[in-house]
C-alpha cells in the first residue's frame, strides 16, 4: 500500500530532551515536507526537501532540523524541544512539483 | 488534545443537500490548487486539484471552481453524506511551477446531519 509512515503517533517529552520523529514513504516521491498543525493557525510548513540532500526552510523552521540522506526518509529533529513546539505534526510527500502531497497520519507531540 | 476543528468557520447542512465551501487564496502567482479533507484523528486526504489554466474540474460528487480574477476557489459537494463531515482545507502552490510547497488555508468544518 502506498503510504507515508510517521512514528511515533504520540509522544510526551520534557523540555530540552532531544527527539526525532521519523517519516518514510514507499512511493519513490522526490518531494517531502513537514507541517505542524495548531488550532486557529492551520497547517504551517516547517521544512521541505526537493530531493536527497536538498532541503529548505518553510514558514516556521525555528527549533527544528531535518535531513534527507535517503529518498524515502525525512526525519524531523528537535534538538531542544520547548513547550511551544507542542503540536500535531504531519509528514507529506509528493512525486514532483505541481502535484499534491500525500500525508502521514500525524504525530501528536506534547512538550512539558 | 485540542481539536484542530476549534475556531474554524462551520457549514452545517442536511444529508442530501449540496454543499459549497469557499476559499480565498492570497498569491496571484499561484498556479496549482488543491482541496483536502481532514477527518478527526487523521491526516489531510487529497480530494481534488485544479491548475490555473482551468476554471472548473469535476470529480466524483465534487467540483472545484477557480476564479482567478478575484482569487477565489470553491468546492462543491453534491448530495452531501454524513461521511463527508470533516474539516476541508484549500491549498495553493504560492511559488508557481518549480516548487512543490503548499500553503494551506485555515479550513472550514463541514457538519452533515442525517
Amino acid at each position: 500500500e502506498a503510504q507515508v509512515t510517521q512514528n511515533p503517533r504520540y509522544l510526551i517529552t520534557v523540555t530540552g530532551k532531544k527527539l526525532t520523529v521519523t517519516c518514510s514513504q514507499n512511493m519513490n516521491h522526490e518531494y517531502m515536507s513537514w507541517y505542524r498543525q495548531d488550532p486557529g493557525l492551520g497547517l504551517r510548513q516547517i521544512y521541505y526537501s526537493m530531493n536527497v540532500e536538498v532541503t529548505d526552510k518553510g514558514d516556521v523552521p525555528e527549533g527544528y532540523k531535518v535531513s534527507r540522506k535517503e529518498k524515502r526518509n525525512f526525519p524531523l529533529i528537535l534538538e531542544s524541544p520547548s513547550p511551544n513546539q507542542t503540536s500535531l505534526y504531519f509528514c507529506a510527500s509528493s512525486p514532483r512539483t505541481g502535484y499534491g502531497y500525500t500525508f502521514g497520519s500525524g504525530t501528536r507531540l506534547t512538550v512539558v | 488534545g485540542e481539536s484542530v476543528g476549534l475556531h474554524l468557520p462551520t457549514l452545517s447542512v442536511q444529508e442530501g443537500d449540496n454543499s459549497i465551501i469557499n476559499c480565498a487564496y492570497s498569491n496571484s502567482a499561484s498556479d496549482y490548487f488543491i482541496w483536502y479533507k481532514q477527518e478527526s484523528g487523521k491526516g489531510p486526504q487529497f480530494i481534488i486539484d485544479i491548475r490555473s489554466n482551468m476554471d472548473k474540474r469535476q470529480g466524483q460528487r465534487v467540483t472545484v471552481l477557480l476564479n482567478k480574477t478575484v482569487k477565489h476557489l470553491s468546492l462543491q459537494i453534491a448530495a452531501t453524506q454524513p461521511g463527508d463531515s470533516a474539516v476541508y482545507f484549500c491549498a495553493e502552490n504560492p511559488r508557481g511551477a518549480g516548487y512543490s510547497t503548499l500553503t494551506f488555508g485555515k479550513g472550514t468544518m463541514l457538519l452533515v446531519s442525517p
